[in-house]
């Protein structure tokens, strides 16, 4: 069975400082995708970014970006210049690359910018 | 493109009762999926539809139930409730792209569930 492993309960970070939220995964599959969503208070899941497994190269989004090591099931996020507005929890999604839309959570982890 | 609607929001129900919650996907998006969050056992997944056919179910009891019309607008229905489905339940809606295929879910507001 596929989990996902987010270590951090809580980060925080100054106000235009750059974090890195951690996430680990085990799966046996080779085609799946990998996502980080951010919930803020209003509690709306909104998604940051995405990634196939498939493609070397990192996603990147604006002030986020992943650094992706498949051979190490890892799968962090990296926000620079961060924002009052980033405050919230973030969870880190696995799916499988077929036959089902069933994502897999982490636990979350929440940020905190401090001004 | 309206997002993903979810009715009602706000939800207040006394144990042993039953409950419908509703979910409007993004316009042509025919998967929908939903996942019940909690403080405790955080993100889980109930189960998803497709075509109006339930094609996964997350390890939840019998009580727990949904269905997808034609229009791909999803209804899960929770009977006898317990004080344990007090929580957050989201719905996601999927685009079905080429090959049957599909990346992203995008989620609904929720809807709050509390059982007294």
């Amino acid at each position: 069975a596929q989990t996902v492993t987010q270590s951090q309960p809580e980060m925080s970070v100054q106000e235009a400082e750059t974090v890195t939220l951690s996430c680990t995964y085990d799966t046996s599959e080779s085609d799946y995708y990998l996502f980080w969503y951010k919930q803020p208070p209003s509690r709306q899941m909104i998604l940051v970014i995405r990634q196939e497994a498939y493609k070397q190269q990192n996603a990147t989004e604006n002030r986020f970006s992943v650094n992706f090591q498949k051979a190490a099931k890892s799968f962090s996020l990296k926000i620079s210049d961060s924002q009052l507005g980033d405050a919230a929890m973030y969870f880190c999604a696995y799916r499988r690359g077929s036959g089902t839309y069933k994502y897999i959570f982490g636990t979350g982890t929440r940020l905190k910018v401090l001004a | 493109k309206a997002g993903v609607t979810q009715t009602p929001r706000y939800l207040i129900k006394t144990r042993g009762q039953q409950v419908t919650l509703s979910c409007s996907p993004i316009s042509g998006h025919r998967s929908v999926s939903w996942y019940q969050q909690t403080p405790g056992q955080g993100l889980q997944f109930l189960f998803e539809y497709f075509s109006e056919t339930q094609r996964n179910k997350g390890n939840f009891p019998g009580r727990f139930s949904g269905r997808q019309f034609s229009n791909s607008r999803s209804e899960m229905n929770v009977s006898t409730l317990e004080l344990g489905d007090s929580a957050l339940y989201l719905c996601a809606s999927s685009p079905i792209l080429a090959g049957g295929r599909s990346e992203t879910q995008y989620f609904g507001p929720g809807t709050r569930l509390l059982v007294l």
